[in-house]
């Protein structure tokens, strides 16, 4: 069935460290994959979004590029802050489809 | 800030109650998901509602049900509820785009059940 696939955490890294977040999924035809954040205490905000491959999406520094060849969408950041510390998840959304589907989540936790 | 407001922000009940759980959709917006995240099946979608009627089912059990009203707000009513129904429930909401396709959608703050 449909699903999306995200690397486990937890994750900590030193602030200014290189961050990927691995992220594949599998669906037919062609979908429209999200990356969203969930800050402690909120709810989930769109990070960014790519609509067919080879799209990439790009937001507050994070990164990532619709692979339609391996099937993957992950995330990345070249330097990251303590601010950054949260939970991400991958969604994909299938054409003409309503529901999104997520990943379990990767909780990310960046030390001063 | 979404645009997505929900309410209450926790609600703390005992088993075998009745909740109501509200959304309001960005100003614009006439649909509007529900969603579930607990700590064992993670974020899974419940319903969808667009313009007043029920447009997609997911995950949501029978005890369960929603409803559009015609201000574009939203419910989901919960009943007989069981300590497994403890969990963030999230309502969206999205514009529709040309041709009957979807735009992203954007999440309230949550309401978190917790069943006693």
């Amino acid at each position: 069935g449909d699903s999306v696939t995200q690397m486990e955490g937890p994750v900590t890294l030193s602030e200014e460290a290189f961050l990927t977040i691995n992220c594949t999924y599998t669906a037919t035809g062609y979908p429209s994959l999200f990356w969203y954040v969930q800050y402690p205490g909120e709810g989930l905000q769109l990070l960014l979004k790519a609509t067919k491959a080879d799209d990439k999406g790009s937001n507050k520094g994070f990164e990532a590029t619709y692979r339609k060849e391996t099937t993957s969408f992950h995330l990345e950041k070249g330097s990251v802050q303590v601010s950054d510390s949260a939970v991400y998840f991958c969604a994909r959304l299938l054409q003409g489809a309503q529901k999104l589907v997520f990943g379990q989540g990767t909780r990310l936790t960046i030390n001063p | 800030d979404s645009g997505v407001t929900q309410t209450p922000k926790h609600l703390i009940t005992a088993t075998g109650q009745r909740v109501t759980l509200r959304c309001s959709p960005r100003s614009g917006d006439l649909s509007v998901y529900w969603y579930q995240q607990s700590l064992d099946q993670g974020l899974q979608f419940l319903i969808q509602y667009y313009n007043g009627e029920e447009r997609a089912k997911g995950n949501i059990l029978e005890r369960f049900s929603a409803q559009q009203f015609p201000d574009l707000h939203s419910e989901l009513n919960l009943s007989s509820l069981e300590l497994g129904d403890s969990a963030l429930y999230f309502c969206a909401s999205s514009a529709p785009l040309a041709g009957g396709h979807y735009n992203e959608q954007f999440f309230g703050p949550g309401t978190r059940l917790t069943v006693l």
